[in-house]
């Protein structure tokens, strides 16, 4: 099986700061017949399912600030916040959905510095 | 607006089952895959199975295979995990969730635990 690595496993970044997070796969989930990575992140809150974020490794999902961006292509990707507001404050997961079984990273928590 | 509501969680002893089911409204359910992710209580999410839009492809994570049974009901716009011989390691919040195209999880319930125990 694909298997996803997610680092840091906890992150702590200044309120207005950039943070980052990183998710490599074991294999590559670009699609190279479309060019689409299958990889996707999310955020989850205390006491509340996952949101979707980021799909296609770049593409936001609707109603997401644009302070969340996504980036990396194959085995590499990166979530960043552009500025970190208390809200952001969860755990993020990135996810493929190339092969099966489709599976997670580990989890990274953001907390506030 | 999507709206997915899951039932039939509880506690249940090892070896028994359970039928999990999801209601779902606000979209056009039977053109969308439908998929099940669990996680256990303070852990991270895993995906369980999925089903295509007339039911006619199902997909499971190994550790389930040959136990779990997912199927939908297009008319009754609903989801289900018939869950048998479970174990202590099913314990989890089981989640349904709507498919974007290509496989993300564009919206999800707000789970259901399921807790095996004797």
């Amino acid at each position: 099986d694909i298997v996803m690595t997610q680092s840091p496993d906890s992150l702590a970044v200044s309120l207005g700061e950039r943070a980052t997070i990183y998710c490599r796969s074991s294999l590559s989930v670009l699609k190279t017949s479309n060019n689409m990575n299958y990889l996707a992140w999310y955020q989850q809150k205390p006491g509340q399912p996952p949101k979707l974020l980021i799909y296609w490794a770049s593409t936001r999902e609707s109603g997401v600030p644009d302070r969340f961006s996504g980036s990396g292509s194959g085995t590499d990707f990166t979530l960043t916040i552009s500025s970190l507001q208390a809200e952001d404050v969860a755990v993020y997961y990135c996810q493929q959905y190339y092969y099966i079984p489709i599976n997670f990273g580990q989890g990274t928590r953001l907390e506030i510095k | 607006e999507v709206h997915l509501v899951e039932s039939g969680g509880g506690l249940v002893q090892p070896g028994g089952s359970v039928r999990l089911s999801c209601a779902a409204s606000g979209f056009m359910f039977s053109s969308s895959w439908m998929s099940w992710i669990r996680q256990a209580p303070g852990k991270g999410l895993e995906w369980v199975a999925h089903i295509k839009e007339d039911g006619s492809v199902k997909r499971y994570v190994d550790s389930v295979k040959g136990r779990f049974t997912i199927s939908r009901d297009n008319a009754e716009t609903s989801l289900y995990l018939q869950m048998n011989s479970l174990r202590a390691e099913d314990t989890a919040f089981y989640y349904c969730a709507k498919d974007k195209p290509g496989g993300s999880y564009e919206s999800w319930g707000q789970g259901t635990l399921v807790t095996v125990s004797s």
